[in-house]
């Protein structure tokens, strides 16, 4: 399967701990999305990278959120001192020139 | 900012019904529309797509759209849905200047047999 890949599918944490997720992308897609769902809502955009430089990240990223992408290639979204309202489904989504975005399984982040 | 409204937030139809899905955003600029589907389980799939030319697109699986840029509108139609027809959907918008999506809250199709 060349799709997007995300790890883990599911993250249990408790308040206060730090995760990380990772994001594969489709190969030779050279731009990265993470995105973030609540129920009955739909995804909202937190951060975009063009190659390996983050170009683009919504008020919605506090400073508690960071994401990197060293090489242009995979992407991690690191959560420090979560809260329970980071409780959501982390997404991530690659394209190509094209603008047209191919979206992952996503990874369902629950804090205690 | 942009904003999406998708103003059917649950919608139950019979098979061989049709289905008009509304969509509308807030953008006086160029923009890209999108249709995704999200099935039970499964991730969000593309279901099509507007950038520009024949504002009338055909998608998957007998989905087609209409974009109206006078109202702003950009709503999902099917003549005939199906029992697999169930899921739910989200319409999209992004600037051209921009890459990032503005999702609606999205429209949950249920079918029944």
């Amino acid at each position: 399967d060349t799709g997007v890949s995300q790890d883990p599918r599911h993250k249990i944490t408790k308040r206060g701990q730090n995760v990380t997720f990772r994001c594969d992308p489709i190969s030779e897609h050279n731009r990265l999305y993470w995105y973030r769902q609540t129920l009955g809502q739909g995804p909202e955009f937190l951060t975009y990278f063009q190659n390996e430089a983050q170009l683009e990240k919504s008020r919605l990223l506090s400073d508690r959120f960071s994401a990197e992408r060293p090489k242009g290639s995979f992407s991690t979204l690191e959560i420090q001192r979560t809260e329970q309202g980071d409780s959501a489904m982390y997404l991530c989504a690659s394209s190509s020139t094209s603008d047209t975005q191919y979206f992952g399984p996503g990874t369902r982040l629950t804090v205690l | 900012a942009q904003s999406v409204s998708q103003h059917n937030h649950h919608v139950i139809l019979s098979e061989a019904a049709s289905l008009e899905l509304g969509c509308n955003y807030s953008y006086g600029g160029t923009v890209n529309l999108f249709w995704y589907v999200q099935y039970p389980g499964q991730h969000l799939q593309l279901l099509l797509k507007y950038f520009s030319g024949d504002p009338l697109v055909k998608g998957i699986k007998g989905f087609e759209a209409e974009f109206i840029k006078s109202k702003f509108s950009f709503n999902l139609r099917k003549p005939s849905v199906q029992w697999s027809d169930t899921a739910e959907y989200f319409c999209a918008v992004a600037d051209t200047g921009r890459r990032a999506l503005t999702f609606g809250s999205g429209t949950r199709l249920q079918v029944q047999p």
